[in-house]
């Protein structure tokens, strides 16, 4: 079955320093992946979209890899700052269903 | 970009009593909705697809007749939790599907906080 994993546990870094979160994926050959951040009591909110013929994308201090032959995703953001604490979630796409990892908690201490 | 709005962000009920949720796609229309649920530091678990003008599909292990769906129209889909018990309480998030060269995108609702008594 589908499968997609994020580190369950939550990643502390300092201010300042770059924020790399992991999404591996199973059983699936994705046509692009999905970044969303999801706040306490919010819904998520869509970040980035990598296409499988991007190796990389960027936004701002926010940048994507996309490894089909390693079935991974890397979500940077660099010069991290408290404001970017947030529970980040990847999904592949591609198909009529949605699917989303658990996310990372990623807490960035000034 | 795409917005979503949820009504109500937060309700509180009484065991028994039916609750509606709305969810509006703001700026585009959504041929496709999503209904999530959500505990407490875990993952969205989708409940159902809601198509526009026809009946929802329902992940395994969700009752229909306790969850109904309606997506009356491409902009508005609401979500009535029958006969609401205490074990209903959750945080309950929409989303809808924008299509845009072939990707689909998810915009979400701000989501609603049900607290049933």
């Amino acid at each position: 079955s589908q499968k997609i994993e994020q580190n369950s546990e939550a990643l502390n870094i300092q201010e300042g320093k770059t924020a790399t979160l992991t999404c591996n994926y199973t059983n699936y050959s994705p046509a692009y992946l999905q970044w969303y951040r999801q706040d306490p009591g919010r819904g998520p909110v869509f970040l980035l979209l990598i296409r499988e013929n991007e190796k990389e994308k960027r936004k701002e201090r926010l940048k994507v890899t996309f490894d089909t032959t390693l079935k991974q995703s890397l979500f940077h953001i660099t010069a991290s700052q408290p404001a970017d604490s947030a529970t980040y979630l990847c999904a592949p796409g591609g198909s009529y269903i949605p699917t989303f990892g658990r996310g990372t908690s990623l807490i960035v201490h000034p | 970009g795409a917005v979503v709005s949820q009504h109500p962000s937060r309700v509180i009920c009484k065991s028994g009593t039916s609750v509606k949720i709305e969810c509006r796609s703001l700026d585009f229309q959504a041929t496709t909705m999503f209904w999530y649920r959500q505990f407490p530091k875990k993952s969205l678990m989708l409940m159902a697809t809601s198509n526009e003008g026809s009946k929802a599909t329902y992940e395994q292990g969700v009752e229909k007749d306790k969850f109904l769906i309606n997506h009356a129209s491409l902009t508005l889909s609401t979500l009535t939790v029958t006969s609401a018990h205490p074990e209903d309480s959750s945080f309950y998030i929409c989303s809808a599907s924008n299509r845009d060269r072939g990707e689909e995108t998810q915009y979400f609702g701000p989501g609603t906080r049900l607290l049933v008594l």
